[in-house]
């Protein structure tokens, strides 16, 4: 069974602060996803990363797969009070459709 | 606008009464999912459809069935609910990309089971 390790579940922090999340596996992903989710609300995509070691920004986050394409960490630059919510990682399981989801991070941004 | 909707958005029910969710996709997608999301676990497939009349179990499928008579529609139905299935369930519907599958979730529907 695949299973995707997602770290810190819960993330407290001050505006302005740098913050990393972390998804591990000891298993080979075909892509993995980042979602964010509000409350009352389902995930909605954030990024894509197909190719191993693959980088992708957008604004102050920056999502990074690993060599292996067994891990992915989400960065944040400068956390805004707007970046609280309910992230999610997915690993898609051999291009095949099946997201494998990890437990999510749920981040508080305090002003 | 292209979307998947859900219905009901929440629901209280008993114990043994038979329930539907409903979802509807307007994006021609061929292949639909059924997720429930509890709190530590992340989200985990129920069901999934790969087209019209073919369905499939994911890893959670106990106690639930879906059926598949036309591409836009994907119904969860609870034939005997029970409360271990309260839960919050989000539908999704998948768009092959070349690399990878892109999927689009449904606003969820709250059940509690009393």
């Amino acid at each position: 069974t695949q299973l995707l390790e997602q770290s810190p579940q819960f993330l407290s922090i001050q505006e302005g602060e740098n913050l990393t999340v972390y998804c591990n596996s000891s298993s080979v992903f075909s892509s993995l996803q980042w979602y964010r989710q509000e409350p009352g609300e389902g995930p909605v995509l954030l990024v894509t990363v197909v190719t191993g070691g693959e980088v992708k920004k957008l604004k102050r986050l920056t999502f990074q797969f690993g060599d292996a394409r067994k891990d992915s960490s989400l960065h944040i630059t400068a956390a805004q009070p707007g970046d609280t919510g309910l992230y999610l990682c997915a690993g898609e399981a051999s291009n095949t459709g099946k997201l494998i989801f990890g437990q999510g991070t749920t981040l508080q941004v305090k002003p | 606008e292209a979307q998947v909707t859900q219905n009901p958005r929440y629901l209280i029910t008993v114990t043994g009464k038979k329930l539907t969710v409903t979802c509807s996709q307007n994006m021609n997608h061929e292949y639909m999912s059924w997720y429930r999301q509890d709190p530590g676990l992340g989200l985990r497939q129920i069901y999934y459809s790969m087209n019209v009349e073919v369905t499939d179990k994911g890893d959670v499928p106990e106690g639930y069935k879906v059926s598949r008579k036309e591409k836009r529609n994907f119904p969860l139905i609870l034939e005997s609910p029970s409360p271990n299935q309260t839960s919050l369930y989000f539908c999704a519907s998948t768009i092959s990309n070349p690399s990878y599958n892109e999927q689009f979730f449904g606003p969820g529907t709250r059940l509690t089971v009393l």
